[in-house]
C-alpha cells in the first residue's frame, strides 16, 4: 500500500512556464517531507524540503507547498528550464529513525 | 569531496552466484543506506545502518546481508544471486542522530542477474 502517491507518471511543460508536480501521502504521521531530482544514470539530488510545521519553503525557482488537512504537497518550479527535465521523487519521513518512504516519481519533461 | 561512491558500477552475474556491493562516504555522516530502484516501484530500501555498529532491515531485506565496516563503509552482499534482484541499487548517507533528513546519494550500481 503506498502512503506515499505521486499520481502523475509524467509531466510536459514549456521553457518559461511553470511546473507543478503533486504529492500526496496517507500517514498523518509523516512531519517532515522532501523532494529530490533525479537524471538518468545518476543518484538522486535532494532538492528542497518542508516541516510539517510550515506550509510554504522556497529555494530560488523552487517552492514547496504542504497542504496538511488534505495530505498534499506540491513542488512548483518557475520559471522552467530544459535543465530541470529529470525524474522527481516526493519523500516523507516519521519518527526518530528518519527513514523515507518514497513515491513512484514524475517525469517532467521541459521542452525549450 | 567525493561525497559518496559506489563500486562497481555495472555487474553481470548469474544466478546462484555471490558478490558484494562497495558503498563509501567522506562527509563523516552517521547513518547509511541501501535502496534498490526497479522500474515503476519507486525507491525500496534494503537496510540501514543508524550509526556505526548498527543495521536494521528495511522493506525488502530477504536476500541480502550488509555490514557496516566503519564509520565511512557499508557494504551489500548478496550471496546467492537471483534474476529478482536485477535492479539498480543506491547508497546513500545521512548526518544522523537528530540530524536533518536529507539523505545524499551514490551513483547507483546497476546490476543485471541471468
Amino acid at each position: 500500500d503506498q502512503q506515499v502517491k505521486q499520481n502523475s507518471p509524467s509531466l510536459s511543460v514549456q521553457e518559461g512556464r511553470i511546473s507543478i508536480l503533486n504529492c500526496d501521502y496517507t500517514n498523518s504521521m509523516f512531519d517532515y517531507f522532501l523532494w529530490y531530482k533525479k537524471y538518468p544514470a545518476e543518484g538522486p539530488t535532494f532538492l528542497i524540503s518542508i516541516s510539517s510545521i510550515k506550509d510554504k519553503n522556497e529555494d530560488g525557482r523552487f517552492t514547496v507547498f504542504l497542504n496538511k488537512s488534505a495530505k498534499h504537497l506540491s513542488l512548483h518550479i518557475v520559471p522552467s528550464q530544459p535543465g530541470d527535465s529529470a525524474v522527481y521523487f516526493c519523500a516523507a519521513s516519521a519518527g526518530n529513525n528518519r527513514k523515507l518512504i518514497w513515491g513512484l516519481g514524475t517525469s517532467l519533461a521541459v521542452n525549450p | 569531496n567525493a561525497g559518496v561512491t559506489q563500486t562497481p558500477k555495472f555487474q553481470v552475474l548469474k544466478t546462484g552466484q555471490s558478490m558484494t556491493l562497495q558503498c563509501a562516504q567522506d562527509m563523516n555522516h552517521n547513518s547509511m543506506y541501501w535502496y534498490r530502484q526497479d522500474p515503476g516501484m519507486g525507491l525500496r530500501l534494503i537496510y540501514y545502518s543508524a550509526s556505526e555498529g548498527t543495521t536494521d532491515k528495511g522493506e525488502v531485506p530477504n536476500g541480502y546481508n550488509v555490514s557496516r565496516l566503519n564509520k565511512r563503509e557499508f557494504s551489500l552482499r548478496l550471496e546467492s544471486a537471483a534474476p529478482s534482484q536485477t535492479s539498480v541499487y543506491f547508497c546513500a548517507s545521512r548526518a544522523g542522530q537528530g540530524g536533518s533528513y536529507e539523505q545524499y546519494f551514490g551513483p547507483g550500481t546497476r546490476l543485471t542477474v541471468t
